[in-house]
C-alpha cells in the first residue's frame, strides 16, 4: 500500500490566493482526518470523516476553511482567501477506526508545507 | 491543565542508554492510547499502541497506568536513530474520535 497521499508537498502563495490541499487515504480506511501542525500550537484537529461524511468540523479556524470528501478515496481542505497565519503543515490521516481492543491508531500523509506570503 | 501532557525535554543520552517519557492525561473517559514518533519536518508516525497489561516491541515497552491517569515509554539500549519527538495521544470514549496529541519529548542520542 502507498500509505496516505498527500499534494503539494510544498505550496507558496500570496495572502489572498485560494489554496486547495489533497488527500488520498490508505484503502479501506473509513476514517479520514485533516490536522494542522505549527511550533506554536502543536497538532490540531481541524476536520474528520467517517465514510467520506464530516463528522466533526468543530476544528476548523473559521470560513475561510472547507473540507470536501466526494468519494472514498480523495477529500480536499480548501482555504479561502489564505492569510499568513495559515502557515503551517497541514497532516491528513486515515484509520480504520476502532476494534475490539479500541481504536486503531492513524497513518499520516507526509504533509504539505504551507507557507502564505 | 491540558488534556495530554508531556515533558517537552530534550531529553539527551548517550547511545546504550535507557530513558523514559512519561505522559498524563487530564480525562478518565480516555479509551485508547499510543506513542507516535516524529522525525524533524515528517509526519507522526504510531510507534505504538499502549495496553492496560503493558506491551513490548523489541526495544520499546510501553506501560498505562489507569488509575493514576499516566503511560510511559521505555526505550532500552538507544540507538542514535532513536532521536525524534515522542508524541503521547489519548483517544477519548465519546462516541466519535476525539483524539489528543501531546506536544512531544524530543529525545536526542549521541554517539
Amino acid at each position: 500500500d502507498a500509505g496516505v497521499i498527500q499534494s503539494p508537498r510544498h505550496e507558496v502563495t500570496e495572502m489572498g490566493q485560494e489554496v486547495t490541499l489533497r488527500c488520498k487515504p490508505i484503502s479501506g480506511h473509513d476514517y479520514l482526518f485533516w490536522y494542522r501542525q505549527t511550533m506554536m500550537r502543536g497538532l490540531e484537529l481541524l476536520i474528520y470523516f467517517n465514510n467520506n461524511v464530516p463528522i466533526d468540523d468543530s476544528g476548523m479556524p473559521e470560513d475561510r476553511f472547507s473540507a470536501k470528501m466526494p468519494n472514498a478515496s480523495f477529500s480536499t481542505l480548501k482555504i479561502q482567501p489564505s492569510e499568513p497565519r495559515d502557515s503551517a503543515v497541514y497532516f491528513c490521516a486515515s484509520s480504520l477506526g476502532s476494534g475490539f481492543r479500541g481504536t486503531y491508531g492513524y497513518t499520516f500523509g507526509s504533509g504539505t508545507r504551507l507557507t502564505v506570503v | 491543565r491540558k488534556e495530554v501532557e508531556q515533558d517537552p525535554g530534550p531529553f539527551n543520552v548517550p547511545e546504550g542508554a535507557t530513558v523514559a517519557f512519561n505522559c498524563t492525561y487530564s480525562n478518565s473517559a480516555s479509551q485508547s492510547f499510543f506513542w507516535y514518533r516524529q522525525d524533524c519536518r515528517k509526519e507522526p508516525k504510531l510507534l505504538m499502541s499502549v495496553y492496560s497489561s503493558g506491551n513490548e516491541d523489541g526495544r520499546f515497552t510501553a506501560q498505562l497506568n489507569r488509575a493514576s491517569q499516566y503511560i510511559s515509554l521505555l526505550i532500552r539500549d538507544s540507538k542514535l536513530s532513536d532521536s525524534a519527538t515522542y508524541l503521547c495521544v489519548v483517544n477519548l470514549n465519546t462516541g466519535g474520535f476525539k483524539t489528543i496529541f501531546g506536544a512531544g519529548t524530543r529525545l536526542f542520542v549521541k554517539a
